[in-house]
């Protein structure tokens, strides 16, 4: 069965610093790999994800990520914090062999500080 | 799109009671699941459906669980029986386009209190 681990439950950055959240997912056979973003009292929405094509994924608000299979990695960075990317993050896995559920990472909470 | 919307947002039950939750998914999303998250934690799969028919349930659905999307359209979560156990955020996604690498598209998740 696929897994994800997600390194870090919170990460703290100062405003115009590096962000750089981490995932590591484990899976037999060839993964689609996804960063959600999750706002207080509010649902899911997605950041990037990656499919096979490109191992350099750029997604939403300057996020990107890159795919790395000789260290099972899937890491989430921004080159510069602001204060509104305050949120948690969820790191996801898909396969197709265990249907469509998407199996996600326990989080990890992002703080700005100014 | 109006996005994917669940109602009711809150609730708030006393254990042993039955609730039902609505998700009405983006029109033309063929595909419709139902996650749990917990406090800290990420998102549980539950079930999906592609249109009307349910084709995988998850091992966390008891059978106090059930779910149904009459028409392929709007879905339907019943938990009966509820327990201080099943207080969680209760999320709804919907989906189209190609299988297993499409974009799940998530409501705002209806939070259940069972007291």
């Amino acid at each position: 069965a696929q897994s994800v681990t997600q390194l870090g439950s919170h990460v703290s950055v100062s405003e115009g610093a590096l962000v750089l959240l981490r995932c590591n997912y484990s899976s037999s056979v060839p993964p689609y790999l996804f960063w959600y973003v999750q706002y207080p009292n509010q649902g899911l929405q997605l950041l990037l994800k990656y499919t096979s094509a490109a191992t350099l994924v750029k997604g939403i608000n300057g996020f990107e990520a890159e795919f790395k299979k000789s260290e099972t990695s899937f890491h989430l960075t921004k080159p510069s914090a602001h204060m509104s990317d305050a949120a948690e993050y969820f790191c996801a896995v898909s396969v197709e062999t265990s249907g469509s559920r998407l199996t996600f990472g326990e989080g990890t909470q992002l703080t700005v500080n100014p | 799109d109006t996005g994917v919307s669940q109602n009711p947002r809150h609730k708030i039950t006393k254990r042993g009671q039955n609730v039902t939750f609505r998700c009405d998914p983006i029109s033309e999303h063929n595909r419709l699941y139902w996650y749990r998250q917990t406090l800290g934690q990420g998102p549980e799969f539950l079930t999906y459906f592609q249109n009307e028919a349910q084709l995988e349930k998850s091992r966390l659905l008891s059978d106090r669980f059930s779910a149904e999307r009459p028409k392929g359209s709007f879905s339907t979560l019943e938990i009966q029986r509820t327990e201080q156990g099943d207080s969680a955020m209760y999320l709804c996604a919907s989906s189209v386009g190609r299988h297993f690498q499409e974009t799940q598209y998530f409501g705002p998740g209806t939070r259940l209190l069972v007291l």
